[in-house]
């Protein structure tokens, strides 16, 4: 089977944009879950969908948002950049074991 | 919020000893406990997979697991150069909103 891809793997914005990244999942897996991951604070959950359903939501503000497709699919979007956004963003689907199969990463940066 | 406790190292291990990384849950509710590996620069990769109590081997690796001491252990055969890497254990617990919690891991290097 395919990996997970993510799709840009990398981005440069300007702050006060938005941005959108895309999940696509190892195929026949319906959870798809994204991590922002930076040096000082390690892996930080963000989300995690199922089905399409939002099943549970990290400590990250609003701008921070997401959505799954029918196809699982996923996309993750982020508004109004601010510096501190700049970091690894890293999406992983899995089989609802808890396993999770990590794609390689989008790395944004914020200028 | 549930935590897992890792040595964030770095744990430093000649070449060919055996390398042991631990962690342990604040949490008994935690079902299905895992280890993965992270090299640096790269996204992480699940190695191990343990869900009862006891003794599971994969290959030079070996992960032991006691629930009620809330303990997860990675035990690394004959240690290469090629296992030095951050190793993560996330604290994982299914219900109907399933979240897993990641800790910052443990920095492992391997020495010639």
């Amino acid at each position: 089977k395919a990996g997970v891809t993510q799709t840009p793997r990398y981005l440069i914005k300007t702050r006060g944009q938005q941005v959108t990244l895309s999940c696509s999942p190892i195929s026949g897996h319906r959870s798809v879950s994204w991590y922002q991951q930076t040096p000082g604070q390690g892996l930080q959950f963000l989300f995690e969908y199922f089905s399409e359903t939002q099943r549970n939501k990290g400590n990250f503000p609003g701008r921070f948002s997401g959505r799954q497709f029918s196809n699982s699919r996923s996309e993750m979007n982020v508004s109004t950049l601010e510096l501190g956004d700049s970091a690894l963003y890293l999406c992983a689907s899995g089989e609802n074991t808890g396993e999770q199969y990590f794609g390689p990463g989008t790395r944004l940066t914020v200028t | 919020q549930k935590e897992v406790e890792q040595n964030s190292g770095p744990l430093s291990v000649p070449e060919g000893a055996i390398a042991s990384l631990n962690c342990t849950y604040s949490d008994r509710g935690s079902q299905s406990f895992f280890w993965y590996r992270q090299y640096s620069g790269k996204s992480p990769e699940l190695i191990m997979s343990i869900y009862s109590n006891g003794d599971k081997e994969d290959g030079r690796f070996t992960a032991q697991l006691n629930k009620a001491s809330q303990y997860v252990s990675l035990l690394i055969r004959d240690s290469q150069p090629s296992d030095s890497a951050t190793y993560l254990c996330p604290d994982y617990l299914y219900s109907s909103a399933s979240k897993i919690i990641f800790g910052s891991g443990t920095r492992l290097s391997i020495r010639p």
